[in-house]
């Protein structure tokens, strides 16, 4: 257990529909990270958030945006959903960023019917 | 920017064999290079990472790593395979300072399969 979690574990949804995805960081990490991971694309950096503000994007769809919220906890919210939204959403956490270690959650599964 | 390769999207292995997952990485600055590992449906664990120090680095389950700046390579190995690190490993670079801090570029990702 990394000590980070994510809710929901599944989500299945249609196209055009938009949902939140939630995660918790680790006790004491200030930097929440999501990542995507898809068969064709593989793992991507989406963005990164440190105590409550954006610190780095990566190919983060406009579709998409994310916040980090004063209790540390971040959502990543995607809407207009398309059907190759679907995929595997990472969160992971560290205390600051850089070469520390990122603790990944669990994930949530996104499958847009 | 910075950009992994992992040589082997599938590599198999006997038991007790040796354990070969190569990793090779392109940064126009000095990196910060980690291996991580993924078994079905969980999140990344992390097995290794290398910041600066000792190019040898000792991670967990008795998996080990070299950095060579001269080859830009991380290769990943073990000595002795066990039907537990059947996984998916994922090899990922970030860089100190800059836009790119912090964030992971992860290689595609070797499957590895253990035979009994």
């Amino acid at each position: 257990d990394s000590g980070v979690t994510q809710t929901p574990k599944h989500l299945i949804t249609a196209t055009g529909q938009r949902v939140t995805l939630r995660c918790s960081p680790r006790s004491g990490d200030l930097s929440v990270y999501w990542y995507q991971q898809s068969l064709d694309q593989g793992l991507q950096f989406l963005i990164q958030y440190y105590n409550g503000e954006e610190r780095a994007k990566g190919n983060i769809l406009e579709r998409f945006s994310a916040q980090q919220f004063p209790d540390l906890h971040s959502e990543l919210n995607l809407s207009s959903l398309e059907l190759g939204d679907s995929a595997l959403y990472f969160c992971a956490s560290s205390v600051r960023g850089g070469r520390e270690t990122q603790y990944f959650g669990p994930g949530t599964r996104l499958l847009v019917l | 920017a910075q950009s992994v390769t992992q040589l082997g999207s599938h590599v198999s292995v006997s038991e007790g064999a040796l354990v070969l997952l190569r990793c090779n990485y392109s940064s126009s600055v000095p990196p910060y290079l980690f291996w991580y590992v993924q078994y079905p449906n969980q999140g990344l664990q992390l097995l290794l990472k290398y910041t600066t120090g000792a190019t040898l680095v000792k991670g967990i389950n008795g998996f080990e790593a070299e950095f060579k700046k001269s080859e830009t390579s991380f290769h990943l190995t073990k000595p002795s395979a066990h039907m537990s690190d059947a996984a998916e490993y994922f090899c990922a670079v970030t860089v100190a300072g800059g836009t790119s801090y912090g964030k992971l570029t992860f290689g595609q990702g070797t499957i590895l399969t253990v035979h009994p």
